[in-house]
């Protein structure tokens, strides 16, 4: 399977606290994103990281990329119970306008 | 823009029943994805179009499959006959590739249309 991974499936955190996610993948990159999905909804874009940038911040959101590793980490932080669904990391793929999703991790956010 | 638009939203058919799926993208966009995502399998691409061109169709899972895009405004998915293993919810995208970047872009989803094959 090409598809992505992400660890972990679920997390659950308390209000306030920091989420990290990570994702790992198998192709050659020109650009890495990540979406969020909340419950009976469509993805929606949170950032894009390009395959020549280690890091990159949004907000609360703060993502990393270690190509040679072949992974990416996604940071919420000060999370909020609105920041609950679950989030997907997009491989673009190299050559292609062809995206390989993560298998994905729901996050819980208790307030 | 009333961002990508997707119908029917629910569609309950039977098996061997003709299933077709309608998307609009976002007026511009210049590309078009149809995604299928089960909890089995993930978010899977299966079609993607430029410029209302199949680009490539690889994960396309069959032959009962078919995907158009007759004008830049509208695309269709098509599943003849369908099975209950097709249940799933589809998603369409949309895209605008920024002029002379190797970076790609973001890509703005659909609702979806949740079908399931009795």
């Amino acid at each position: 399977s090409q598809q992505g991974e992400e660890d972990p499936q679920a997390l659950s955190i308390q209000e306030g606290e920091n989420a990290t996610m990570n994702c790992s993948y198998k192709t050659s990159i020109n650009n890495l994103q990540w979406y969020r999905q909340n419950s009976g909804r469509g993805l929606v874009h949170l950032i894009l990281i390009r395959s020549n940038e280690r890091e990159k911040h949004s907000g609360r959101l703060r993502v990393t990329l270690d190509t040679s590793k072949k992974s990416s980490s996604l940071l919420i932080t000060a999370s909020r119970a609105a920041d609950t669904a679950s989030y997907f990391c997009a491989a673009g793929t190299s050559g292609t306008y062809k995206y390989i999703f993560g298998t994905g991790t729901r996050l819980k956010v208790l307030a | 823009d009333a961002g990508v638009i997707q119908s029917p939203r629910h569609e309950v058919t039977e098996m061997g029943q003709e299933v077709t799926l309608r998307c609009k993208p976002i007026s511009g966009h210049d590309y078009l994805f149809w995604y299928r995502q089960t909890m089995m399998r993930g978010l899977e691409l299966l079609i993607y179009f430029n410029n209302n061109v199949p680009i490539d169709d690889s994960g396309m899972p069959e032959d009962r499959f078919s995907a158009k895009m007759p004008n830049a405004s509208f695309s269709t998915l098509k599943i003849q006959p369908s099975e209950p293993r097709d249940s799933a919810v589809y998603f369409c995208a949309s895209s605008l590739w920024e002029l002379m970047s190797p970076w790609g872009s973001e890509q703005f989803f659909g609702p979806g249309t949740r079908l399931t094959v009795l």
